[in-house]
């Protein structure tokens, strides 16, 4: 079956670095996604991985490693705005028809 | 508009009455989706559309639930004979292709009372 992991909260200092894991297993693997939620708001693209290794982004990374199932976003200098649910999602492909799986999403509480 | 929009944002309803909620994607996004999303959760696949054509229903909980889009532009998803258990955020996301980013909607609050 298909299957997301994520922290369901984490705390961090203004300034400093946070990492946050994703493990998954699903078949059929097609790309993972993160995304940012603000409370009572709706998710946005933050970024994208289909092939191992490290994408950057401003402030924001993603790693990807498929043979492990594991990423990770990495938010660097952080900011009181970057507190926030970030939503790891898996792009799984069957024959023509493309899914995403979610996450419960990691709840980042960002504290000054 | 430039982004993705819903209606009703908010819709109370009284259990066992009908509901239709309205997607608008972003002009030329060929994929729709519909997804439902608990508080503190991620969102929960529904269904979803390219085009016109509903490509994957396999997430919609019941037979009360259909989604249609006829014109490969606006999508209605509609909610038969609603229940208690159905209240929650429905939310609209659309994609250039089927392996592009989703941009979502504000989404739809539904309480069935």
């Amino acid at each position: 079956g298909q299957n997301i992991d994520q922290p369901t909260e984490m705390t961090a200092t203004e300034g400093a670095i946070v990492q946050i894991n994703c493990t998954y297993q699903t078949s059929g693997f097609n790309g993972l996604f993160w995304y940012q939620q603000h409370a009572g708001e709706a998710p946005t693209f933050l970024s994208y991985n289909v092939l191992d290794g490290l994408e950057e982004k401003g402030r924001f990374s993603s790693f990807l490693s498929r043979s492990k199932g594991y990423s990770y976003l990495l938010l660097k200098e952080l900011q009181m705005k970057d507190s926030a649910s970030y939503l790891c999602a898996v792009r799984r492909r069957a024959d023509s028809n493309y899914q995403l799986i979610w996450g419960a999403g990691t709840k980042l509480i960002i504290k000054p | 508009g430039a982004g993705v929009s819903q209606s009703p944002r908010y819709k109370v309803t009284k259990r066992g009455q009908d509901v239709a909620l309205r997607c608008d994607p972003i002009s030329g996004h060929v994929s729709l989706y519909w997804y439902r999303q608990a508080l503190g959760q991620g969102p929960e696949f529904l269904t979803y559309f390219n085009y016109e054509a509903q490509q994957d229903k396999s997430g919609l909980p019941n037979d009360r639930f259909s989604a249609e889009r006829p014109e490969g532009s606006i999508s209605t998803l509609t909610i038969q004979r609603t229940e208690q258990r159905d209240s929650a955020m429905y939310r609209c996301a659309s994609s250039w292709a089927p392996n592009n980013e989703q941009f979502f909607g504000p989404g739809t609050r539904l309480t069935v009372l």
